[in-house]
């Protein structure tokens, strides 16, 4: 079946530091990749996505390429700051489907 | 433009009581989902609403757990009667395509 597994935290990171937060897939045919983002007290929103292979999907400082010969879409920003503390969410959902799958979650804490 | 709201936002019960969890979408978004997230795991999908019809159901635990929407605007989620397993937290979200849009979801604790 289809599954996202990132890797566990938390992390914790000093401020501007690089940030990775790894991502793999497991699907049949051409999903669509996701980032959500929590942060404290607030809902789930979408941080950033990529629909086919080789896009890379950006937002505030966060980068993701779809990479499908790894299955993988890993989370990078060059330098993080202490807002961007929160719970990161890898997703996929197939191509012409709705229904949402998502990774574990990834705790982030940036200290200033 | 007003995001999906949810109500409560946190609920504490006692076993076997019934607790309903309210989700109203963004205006003039057909697609209505529901999803779990229990004890610090991955969020689980639970159903997809297109207007109100149940699109796809195969989240759903079991049958102690209902949901509605009737007109095709918010939607419900019943739980009765209520498990200790149950506990989470209740995202909804909602879209017009494939972009879904999360409400803060509703924190219920079943002691």
């Amino acid at each position: 079946g289809n599954s996202v597994t990132q890797m566990e935290g938390p992390v914790t990171l000093s401020e501007e530091a690089f940030l990775t937060i790894n991502c793999t897939y497991t699907a049949t045919g051409y999903p669509s990749l996701f980032w959500y983002v929590q942060y404290p007290g607030e809902g789930l929103q979408l941080l950033l996505k990529a629909t086919k292979a080789d896009d890379k999907g950006s937002n505030k400082g966060f980068e993701a390429t779809y990479r499908k010969e790894t299955t993988s879409f890993h989370l990078e920003k060059g330098s993080v700051q202490v807002s961007d503390s929160a719970v990161y969410f890898c997703a996929l959902s197939k191509t012409g489907g709705f229904k949402t799958i998502f990774g574990a979650g990834t705790r982030l804490f940036v200290k200033a | 433009e007003a995001g999906v709201t949810q109500f409560p936002s946190h609920s504490v019960i006692e076993k076997g009581q019934t607790v309903t969890l309210r989700c109203d979408p963004i205006s003039g978004h057909d697609n209505l989902y529901w999803y779990r997230r229990v004890m610090g795991k991955e969020i689980k999908f639970l159903l997809h609403f297109v207007k109100e019809s149940k699109q796809d159901e195969s989240g759903m635990p079991n049958n102690r757990f209902l949901a509605e929407r009737t007109g095709g605007t918010y939607s419900t989620l019943k739980v009765q009667p209520a498990e200790l397993e149950d506990s989470g937290v209740y995202f909804c979200a909602s879209s017009r395509a494939e972009t879904q849009y999360f409400g803060p979801g509703t924190r219920l604790l079943v002691l």
